[in-house]
């Protein structure tokens, strides 16, 4: 699982209040990203980070900010949560070696009513 | 836009080889291909990747042909747990800056 853990696993929320999605990992990788899926899209990138305080866009980004203080947490925020950022969100990291290969959390299931 | 093509579906009987195929005849040299599973509710799970030569790992052997156009998925011997949606995804490997572009992907279903 590349030690990833995403919080919470579960939430409900109403329209127009704050979230904030925590992604944690324990191995001081540097990339981290966070996807949204949905029926019908697949899994669609929100926004990535590089690096402590260094973050990229993705191709959702509109609605989302993020931010990355420390290299082992990555913090997703609604700043005003709508019903169509109903979704699951999955974080994500990269590891490095042959591949750079890419390991998922198992999800944070979010619901705005 | 994901760069390859794949079946919608497939089906496989229980102890048998599953062979998902992918199409992706736009790649370029320095791109590796991925393959990705989910199985419901859950995050999507890493199989394999090469880059031209066959892999093979204790869950599956990837057979990518000599033109790198295409590229299989071998389940060796399909269990009713293997049923999820598969992903086949090509990407440079280049950096972190890259990345996975999820296409539809293949269900597969198991059946005993």
């Amino acid at each position: 699982d590349a030690g990833i853990t995403q919080s919470p696993r579960h939430k409900v929320t109403e329209t127009g209040t704050p979230v904030t999605l925590r992604c944690h990992q324990t191995e001081n990788h540097r990339y981290m990203y966070w996807y949204r899926q949905d029926p019908g899209h697949g899994l669609r990138l929100i926004h990535y980070s590089y690096g402590v305080k260094d973050t990229d866009k993705g191709e959702v980004s509109d609605g989302y900010s993020v931010s990355r203080s420390k290299t082992e947490d990555f913090l997703l925020t609604l700043e005003s949560a709508t019903s169509s950022q109903t979704s699951v969100y999955f974080c994500a990291i990269l590891q490095g070696g042959t591949g750079n290969t890419i390991y998922f959390g198992e999800g944070s299931w979010l619901t705005v009513v | 836009d994901a760069k390859t093509t794949q079946p919608p579906s497939m089906d496989c009987a229980e102890g048998r080889a599953a062979n998902l195929p992918c199409n992706h005849s736009t790649i370029s040299g320095n791109e590796y291909v991925y393959w990705y599973r989910q199985i419901h509710s859950q995050g999507p799970q890493y199989i394999i990747h090469g880059l031209k030569n066959n892999e093979t790992n204790e869950m599956a052997s990837l057979i990518i042909t000599e033109d790198r156009k295409s590229s299989t998925l071998i389940l060796p011997h399909a269990t009713l747990r293997d049923t999820a949606v598969y992903y086949c995804i090509v990407r440079g490997k280049g950096s972190g800056n890259t990345p996975l572009v999820f296409g539809k992907g293949t269900r597969l279903s198991v059946i005993a």
